[in-house]
């Protein structure tokens, strides 16, 4: 079975400072990984994913996650946030075969403060 | 394309009233699924489809009913409500994973349920 760690609930931050939202996960078999965002009152929106290839994806709004196959993580990054980037962050992960399923962390609480 | 739409936005319901989520994509996606939140959880997968009269259960199945009659239409009932089931209700879609790009599963925006 897979499972999705997010450590932290709440991330408060300045605004324009840097952010790392962290992501850890746990699986016996070779999967795709995703964050997403959710803004208030609304559905989730896709930021950005991991197939294969290059460790380091870009997303939409300036965001950037790192694929550390070694140490189970994909932590979410943005060298300098803006007020409009807070929302609730969600890391998912599914297999390579087999279900189609999303497996879903907690959620990260991003708060930017002007 | 209007991507992924619910029906209703908001609804309270009594214990023990049913009621059915509507579901639907204009995307012609194969795959569709229904997720609840609960506060300070992540999704959960109650139910998905693979195609038009299959459907399988996820992890919190109990309570809940589908149906896949259509490409486009995945409705979730529930027949007895109960305040456990009171929650923020979710739909997806997401083509088959054949070859890179398909994995994406798009979300609607969300069907928030009181049950009192």
């Amino acid at each position: 079975a897979q499972s999705v760690t997010q450590l932290d609930s709440q991330v408060p931050v300045f605004e324009e400072a840097p952010v790392e939202l962290r992501c850890n996960y746990s699986s016996s078999v070779s999967v795709y990984l995703f964050w997403y965002v959710q803004y208030p009152n609304q559905g989730l929106q896709l930021l950005l994913k991991y197939l294969s290839g290059s460790t380091l994806v870009k997303g939409i709004n300036g965001f950037e996650a790192e694929f550390n196959k070694s140490q189970t993580s994909f932590h979410l990054r943005k060298p300098s946030v803006h007020i409009s980037d807070t929302a609730e962050y969600f890391c998912a992960v599914r297999t390579q075969t087999g279900a189609n399923n999303l497996f879903f962390g907690t959620g990260t609480r991003l708060t930017v403060i002007p | 394309n209007a991507g992924v739409t619910q029906t209703p936005k908001f609804r309270i319901l009594k214990i023990g009233q049913s009621m059915t989520l509507q579901c639907a994509q204009d995307m012609n996606h194969n795959y569709m699924y229904w997720y609840r939140q609960d506060p300070g959880m992540g999704l959960k997968l109650i139910y998905y489809s693979v195609g038009a009269g299959i459907t399988d259960k996820g992890e919190v199945p109990n309570g809940y009913n589908v149906s896949r009659s259509t490409t486009e239409d995945f409705p979730l009932r529930l027949e007895l409500a109960a305040p456990s089931q009171t929650s923020v209700y979710f739909c997806a879609s997401s083509r088959p994973r054949t070859g890179t790009g398909q994995e994406t599963q798009y979300f609607g925006p969300g069907t928030r349920l009181l049950v009192l």
